[in-house]
């Protein structure tokens, strides 16, 4: 089935320790974003990549990074460097034109700092 | 600024009844306006997308209404089931920011559907 897959579903993280959660596609999408979600609030963009090799910061990135190799996968790591990291991680994708184009979302990583 | 306001921030209502959820925007250039369904802990997926001359789109149950001359608009949940208990969120895209777009996210109406 064509779609979009995270993992882990769930992370627990020590302070002063990196992460990286995968996000991999098959939907041939070239657009694919990393999504913040906090209680009562709306999604924020963190990063999103329109091609390979090449990536725009979105409203949030202090604190992030992320690759871009393949079509297929744009993985994000959450350094130490962010001082908040407790949150749901969204993944999506999309056609190149996200204006017109639908957004289609994994199933979200539930990252958790101890 | 860009804004998506949604209300209620919360509903319950007694399944088989409908409900209606508001979304205000104020977003220019408006693109299009998207509804999302949102199950706890998973991610979003999506309802309908309406552009600047749709004014009603319907998937299923689920009834989508745009008035782009006042930026209101509103999903109508008809005979609601208990599976239709979800974060119900109002997107808004912006033709501004290249191909990338502007989506600009409300932070949702959490429907609870009761037996």
């Amino acid at each position: 089935d064509g779609g979009i897959t995270q993992s882990p579903k769930y992370l627990f993280r020590k302070e002063g320790q990196n992460v990286t959660l995968s996000c991999e596609q098959n939907l041939n999408h070239d657009a694919m974003y990393w999504y913040r979600q906090d209680p009562g609030q709306g999604l924020r963009l963190i990063y999103y990549s329109q091609i390979v090799n090449d990536f725009q910061k979105g409203d949030i990135a202090e604190g992030y990074s992320v690759s871009r190799e393949k079509k297929e996968s744009f993985p994000l790591t959450v350094t130490s460097a962010q001082k908040n990291p407790t949150a749901f991680y969204l993944c999506a994708s999309s056609i190149l034109d996200a204006r017109t184009g639908e957004l289609f979302f994994g199933e979200g990583s539930r990252l958790t700092v101890l | 600024k860009n804004q998506v306001e949604q209300s209620p921030q919360s509903l319950i209502i007694l399944e088989g009844k409908n409900c209606t959820l508001q979304c205000n925007y104020t977003v220019s250039p408006f693109s299009n306006l998207r509804w999302y369904k949102q199950d706890t802990g998973r991610g979003p997926v999506s309802l309908t997308i309406m552009t600047f001359s749709e004014n009603t789109k319907s998937n299923g149950r689920y009834t989508a209404t745009l008035d782009a001359d006042t930026k209101q608009s509103s999903l109508h949940i008809t005979a609601s089931q208990l599976s239709d208990s979800a974060s119900y969120i109002c997107v808004v895209s912006a033709n501004y920011g290249g191909s990338q777009g502007n989506l600009i996210f409300g932070k949702g109406t959490k429907l609870s559907v009761k037996p």
